[in-house]
C-alpha cells in the first residue's frame, strides 16, 4: 500500500526567501514521485516526477525535489520564492507495476509568500 | 483550448437530485479518474477507467456511478445527492503506465443543500 504525509499543512515564506515543502511516503514497491501545484480555482499542474535514475529532479518555475529512498522522502524545494508561487502544493506517490489506481495524494500543503 | 474540460464548473442543488458531472478530453488518453477534493484530505480517488470496457472502483465509490461513454468521454453521477458531497471533483487522464504523471481538469464545484 502506499501513503503520503505532507508535514505542514500551511507554510508562509517572505519573497525571496528559501521554500522548503516535505514530503514523506511509503510505498510496498519502488515508488514513482510527483509533486503537483494547485493556484486558486485551477486544476492540478505536474511540477515534477521522480521515477528511475538521477534523484535529484528539476521541475518547472524553479522547482526542484531529491528522492531520498533511506528517509523516504521527497521534499520540494526552490530557492528564492516569488509571489507568483503562493498556490496549493500536493505530492503523490504511485508504485512500479501498480498502475494509476494506486496514484495516492498527500493531504496537501498551502504556500502563502509574504512582500 | 484546455486538453481535459468539466461541465458544469459551479453546481448547486438540493439533497436527493440526480446530478451528472461530465468530462471530456482531447488528449488522446486512454485512462481516465474522477477523484474529490476536500480541505485537508487532498484528492481522494472516486473511480477511474483503463479503457472503455474497464471500469473499477476506487477508494470512495459509495454513493457514486460513472459512465465511459466513449475513449474521451468520462461522467461521474450522484444518484441522490447528499450533503457531504459537497466537494470540488476532478477529472484526470493519463496515458497507460505506471510512471506517467496524470492532467487534471479545472473542477467542478458542488454544493449540495
Amino acid at each position: 500500500a502506499q501513503s503520503v504525509t505532507q508535514l505542514g499543512s500551511h507554510v508562509s515564506v517572505s519573497e525571496g526567501a528559501l521554500v522548503l515543502l516535505r514530503c514523506n511516503y511509503s510505498s510496498s514497491v519502488p515508488p514513482y514521485l510527483f509533486w503537483y501545484v494547485q493556484y486558486p480555482n485551477q486544476g492540478l499542474q505536474l511540477l515534477l516526477k521522480y521515477t528511475t535514475g538521477a534523484t535529484l529532479v528539476k521541475g518547472i518555475n524553479g522547482f526542484e525535489a531529491e528522492f531520498k529512498k533511506s528517509e523516504t522522502s521527497f521534499h520540494l524545494t526552490k530557492p528564492s520564492a516569488h509571489m507568483s508561487d503562493a498556490a496549493e502544493y500536493f505530492c503523490a506517490v504511485t508504485g512500479r507495476g501498480l498502475g494509476g489506481q494506486n496514484f495516492v495524494f498527500g493531504p496537501g500543503t498551502r504556500l502563502s509568500v509574504l512582500p | 483550448d484546455a486538453d481535459v474540460t468539466q461541465t458544469p464548473r459551479n453546481r448547486i442543488t438540493k439533497t436527493g437530485k440526480r446530478i451528472m458531472l461530465e468530462c471530456s478530453q482531447t488528449k488522446g488518453h486512454d485512462r481516465m479518474y474522477w477523484y474529490r477534493q476536500d480541505p485537508g484530505l487532498g484528492l481522494r480517488l472516486i473511480y477511474y477507467s483503463f479503457d472503455v470496457k474497464d471500469i473499477n472502483k476506487g477508494e470512495i465509490s459509495d454513493g457514486y456511478s460513472v459512465s465511459r461513454q466513449a475513449q474521451a468521454k468520462f461522467s461521474l453521477s450522484l444518484e441522490s445527492a447528499i450533503p457531504n458531497q459537497t466537494a470540488l471533483y476532478f477529472c484526470a487522464t493519463s496515458y497507460t503506465g505506471t510512471a506517467n504523471e496524470q492532467f487534471f481538469g479545472p473542477g467542478t464545484r458542488l454544493t449540495v443543500l
